[in-house]
């Protein structure tokens, strides 16, 4: 079974200094990894996302991810965080072996502070 | 692109009401769209995966009789909670396809959610 374990529930930064999110994930074939934040109230925005290829991605807003198949790690970072950050970043896993179904982490809180 | 509407954004309704959630994808076709539930703080659960044209699948403990689930276009995927109870109150999300492609390279994109809180 397919899983994804984001094993901070909260961190804390200040605008500016930079920012690493993890994400450990556990699938039986190759997997789709995505990043995806959402803001109170709302649904979730796809911030970048990883099928094949090259292992840095660049996503949306100057988040960059990197996979690591050795780790089975797919951490999200971005070099200055601006106050608008602040929000709930989902790491999610799918992929051949699920259909389109994603599996979720719990999901990291990241607050800003200025 | 690649926008997906979901509609009421928040509903109260009194027990033992049906409450219809829309979910529509405003500039493609979908073939898929999923339907998720999260608890406050809490990441979100895969209710159902709903394809056009045929019937919804549920995931496991996920009463299907309860959440009704109809996917009679390439655009619009409704939920309709049955017979809502207090408990049924929460967060519901849909998601949407593009059908383009390899439907298995394509990402999910998410409405902005339905507040349902049962009185």
């Amino acid at each position: 079974a397919q899983s994804v374990t984001q094993p901070d529930i909260h961190i804390t930064v200040s605008e500016g200094a930079s920012l690493e999110l993890r994400c450990n994930y556990s699938y039986g074939a190759t997997p789709y990894l995505f990043w995806y934040v959402q803001s109170p109230g709302q649904g979730l925005q796809l911030l970048l996302k990883y099928f094949s290829g090259d292992t840095l991605v660049q996503g949306i807003k100057g988040f960059e991810a990197e996979f690591k198949r050795s780790q089975s790690s797919f951490n999200l970072r971005k070099p200055s965080v601006h106050w608008s950050d602040a929000a709930e970043y989902f790491c999610a896993v799918g992929g051949t072996g699920g259909g389109n179904k994603l599996t979720f982490g719990t999901g990291t809180q990241l607050k800003v502070e200025l | 692109g690649a926008v997906v509407s979901q509609h009421p954004s928040r509903v109260i309704c009194k027990s033992g009401t049906s409450v219809k959630i829309e979910c529509r994808s405003l500039d493609f076709q979908a073939t898929t769209m999923f339907w998720y539930r999260q608890f406050p703080k809490q990441s979100l659960m895969l209710m159902a995966t709903s394809n056009e044209g045929s019937k919804a699948t549920y995931e496991q403990g996920v009463e299907k009789d309860k959440f009704l689930i109809n996917h009679a276009s390439l655009t619009l995927s409704t939920l309709t909670v049955t017979s809502a109870h207090p408990e049924d109150s929460s967060f519901y999300i849909c998601s949407a396809i593009p059908y383009k492609g390899q439907p298995m390279n394509q990402p999910q994109h998410f409405g902005d959610g339905t507040r349902l809180s049962i009185l």
